[in-house]
């Protein structure tokens, strides 16, 4: 498996703009994270979703986040309009959650850069 | 909601010594723990977990060891190797939504 691959790596864009970070989970996993990382804050939940579904949204930070997931292998996290204090790493994260146990796989981020 | 804290925010050892890394968590209902390992320009990898109804784990040079009297949790790493070197996690989770530390720094010097 090639694990949970994230697109794309890097992004550097101008204030306004729209922002598209893309994630392909792990074949079978049936769990969906996205983690956004500063050196401030640290690892912060953004949103997960459980087969498809979104479960919780409070570490979206407002209504300029928003993410998808219409089939089991794709995910989208954009953000729109993109501002400065979004630049981050966004990790995605998939897992196969069993009772009481859940360990991520994450992907290599998508660093995003906001001018 | 849940907190996590680590001791220190960087850990520097010499090569061959064991390292430890320390985490705090407020909710005593958490259940499940992880530590993760995250390097240079990469997502943060799994090393070892343990659940609340166990007080220590081993795993290849790592051992967690878990305190729920005072909802401490440890990471050894014995024969510290400078690939080793990295950014360690403790997660606590009740069930799929993980709450990570704020991570420390394990420094490796020859």
């Amino acid at each position: 498996d090639a694990g949970v691959i994230q697109s794309p790596r890097h992004e550097v864009t101008e204030m306004g703009q729209e922002v598209t970070l893309r994630c392909k989970p792990i074949s079978g996993h049936n769990s969906l994270f996205w983690y956004r990382q500063t050196m401030m804050r640290g690892l912060e939940l953004l949103i997960y979703f459980n087969n498809n579904v979104p479960i919780d949204d409070s570490g979206m930070p407002e209504d300029r986040f928003s993410a998808k997931m219409p089939n089991a292998s794709f995910s989208t996290l954009k953000i729109q309009p993109s501002e400065p204090r979004d630049s981050a790493v966004y990790f995605c994260a998939s897992s196969l959650v069993v009772t009481g146990a859940n360990v991520l796989t994450f992907g290599a981020g998508s660093r995003l850069t906001v001018l | 909601g849940e907190s996590v804290g680590l001791h220190l925010p960087t850990l520097s050892v010499q090569e061959g010594d064991n390292s430890i890394i320390n985490c705090a968590y407020s909710n005593s209902a958490s259940d499940y723990f992880i530590w993760y390992k995250q390097e240079s320009g990469k997502g943060p990898q799994f090393i070892i977990d343990i659940r609340s109804n166990m007080d220590k784990r081993q795993g290849q040079r790592v051992t967690v060891l878990l305190n729920k009297t005072v909802k401490h949790l440890s990471l050894q790493i014995a024969a510290t190797q400078p690939g080793d070197s990295a950014v360690y996690f403790c997660a606590v989770t009740g069930f799929q939504k993980l709450v990570f530390g704020t991570g420390t720094r394990l420094l490796v010097s020859p």
